[in-house]
């Protein structure tokens, strides 16, 4: 079975080009989660959708960032303008249905993102 | 959100050792969950205990939880070089567990 999928794997672009990274979580998971890591501030949960909408979107760092998720096969986290400080790693997980917070999240392999 | 914090932050063992590594949160939970992150890769879930448990094994993998401390440990015996990775805790609740900055933990063969 193929686990989360997420494109580009890397992305390389200039300063406040548009940036839009993919998600498509796992068959039958109704809970999609975005992160990003840095050395600076480790893991950060950006944005937790639960059955495509979004419940908690605090970690979202500013105005620049949006994230969508139109259906339940697919998610896009968007960053207009991006900056410098927005390199990092994407991750986005997935988790099935259940209590929230308790259920496994599985992970897709990530986008790194290079901002010039 | 609930946010576990893990302890050290690095760890630094030869193969063959035993390496522990220890996770403290704030609120009650309902689970907790230790999860892998090889470098460069996604986090992969390696085990899940329940807050009425006090013990479970997996493998080569301990994880102990001590509810009335709020905190929970994970014992990785005989380690390997292949077990170079950071590990991190995630307690879960009603509400979304985030995660800490892990314990990278590396093995020198």
């Amino acid at each position: 079975d193929a686990g989360v999928i997420q494109s580009p794997r890397h992305e390389v672009t200039e300063m406040g080009q548009e940036v839009t990274l993919r998600c498509k979580p796992i068959s039958g998971h109704n809970s999609l989660f975005w992160y990003r890591q840095t050395m600076m501030r480790g893991l950060e949960l950006l944005i937790y959708f639960n059955n495509n909408v979004p419940i908690d979107d605090s970690g979202m760092p500013e105005d620049r960032f949006s994230a969508k998720m139109p259906n339940a096969s697919f998610s896009t986290l968007k960053i207009q303008p991006s900056e410098p400080r927005d390199s990092a790693v994407y991750f986005c997980a997935s988790s099935p249905p259940g209590l929230q917070g308790t259920d496994t999240q599985y992970f897709g392999p990530g986008t790194r993102l290079t901002v010039l | 959100s609930q946010q576990g914090e893990e302890d050290p932050q690095a760890l630094s063992i030869q193969e063959g050792e035993n390496a522990t590594m220890n996770c403290s949160y704030k609120t009650s939970i309902n689970n907790l969950q230790w999860y892998r992150q090889n470098s460069g890769r996604g986090l992969v879930h390696l085990i899940l205990i329940r807050s009425n448990e006090r013990e479970k094994h997996s493998g080569r993998l301990r994880v102990t939880l001590d509810t009335s401390k709020k905190s929970s440990s994970l014992l990785i015996t005989a380690s390997r070089a292949a077990d170079t990775a950071s590990y991190f805790c995630a307690p879960g609740g009603s509400y979304i567990p985030t995660f800490g900055r892990g314990t990278s933990l590396i093995v020198h063969p």
